[in-house]
C-alpha cells in the first residue's frame, strides 16, 4: 500500500484555468504538507496543516488554496493559473508538526502550464 | 528566515570514487535531516542528527553534525551507480517547518 499518494502524476493545463491537486496518506499522520519544487529542484514549503488546521502559510499568492477535509488528507486548488506555476508539487506528511519528525513524500504532481 | 547552504551543486565522479556534499547554516540547528531523491522520484529521508559531533554510517554512507551544530556533510564512499541523485539536507525555519537545502546532484560515470 502506497504511504502518501497523490493525484493526478502529470497535469498540463493552459494559462489561466483552475485545477486542483489531491493528496491522501495512509500512515496515520496528524500533519501534512504542500511543497512545490521548481525547475532548479528547490524544495520549498507551501502549506501545513495539522489535524485539519492550518499551520505553515509561506509566501505564496492566494491563488493557491489548500483544504483539509481530515487529517488523511490534503487537497491543492490552484485558481488563474499561471507559467510560472510550472513545477512538480509534492505533498508529505509527518506523524505530528514539528522539525524533529521525518516526512514522507508523495510521488509528486508534475504542473505544465502552457 | 533560516537559510540552509548547500555545497557542491552538482558533482560528477567515476563510479568507485567517493563524494560528499555539505550544508552549513549560520545560526545553531537544533538537528538537521538528510533525504535523497532519485532521478524522477521523491524526496526519500535518510537520518536525523542531533547532538553535537554526532556521527552516524548507514552502510557506505556516513553522516556527520559539526561540534558546532551549524553544519552537516553526507560521504558516500566507493560510490555506486545506485547512489545518482539529489542529496538534500533540510534544518528548522522556524518551530514548525523544514527549509532544505539547495540539493547536491550526483551523476556517476559507471
Amino acid at each position: 500500500d502506497t504511504a502518501v499518494s497523490q493525484t493526478p502524476k502529470y497535469l498540463v493545463t493552459q494559462m489561466g484555468n483552475d485545477k486542483s491537486i489531491k493528496c491522501e496518506q495512509n500512515l496515520g499522520h496528524d500533519t501534512m504538507y504542500w511543497y512545490k519544487q521548481d525547475s532548479k529542484k528547490f524544495l520549498k514549503i507551501m502549506f501545513s496543516y495539522n489535524n485539519k488546521e492550518l499551520i505553515i502559510n509561506e509566501t505564496v499568492p492566494n491563488r493557491f488554496s489548500p483544504k483539509s477535509p481530515d487529517k488523511a488528507h490534503l487537497n491543492l486548488h490552484i485558481n488563474s493559473l499561471e507559467l510560472g506555476d510550472s513545477a512538480v508539487y509534492f505533498c508529505a506528511s509527518s506523524p505530528i508538526a514539528g522539525v524533529r519528525y521525518e516526512q514522507y513524500f508523495g510521488p509528486g504532481t508534475r504542473l505544465t502550464v502552457t | 528566515g533560516q537559510q540552509v547552504m548547500q555545497i557542491p551543486q552538482h558533482q560528477h565522479v567515476q563510479e568507485g570514487e567517493d563524494f560528499t556534499t555539505y550544508c552549513n547554516s549560520s545560526t545553531t540547528l537544533s538537528n538537521i535531516q538528510w533525504y535523497k531523491q532519485r532521478p524522477g522520484g521523491h524526496p526519500v529521508f535518510l537520518i536525523q542528527l542531533v547532538k553535537s559531533g554526532e556521527v552516524k554510517k548507514q552502510k557506505r554512507l556516513t553522516f556527520q553534525f559539526g561540534e558546532a551544530k551549524k553544519n552537516s556533510s553526507l560521504h558516500i564512499t566507493a560510490t555506486q551507480t545506485t547512489d545518482v541523485g539529489t542529496y538534500f539536507c533540510a534544518g528548522p525555519g522556524g518551530a514548525q517547518k523544514l527549509v532544505f537545502g539547495q540539493g547536491t546532484r550526483l551523476t556517476i560515470n559507471p
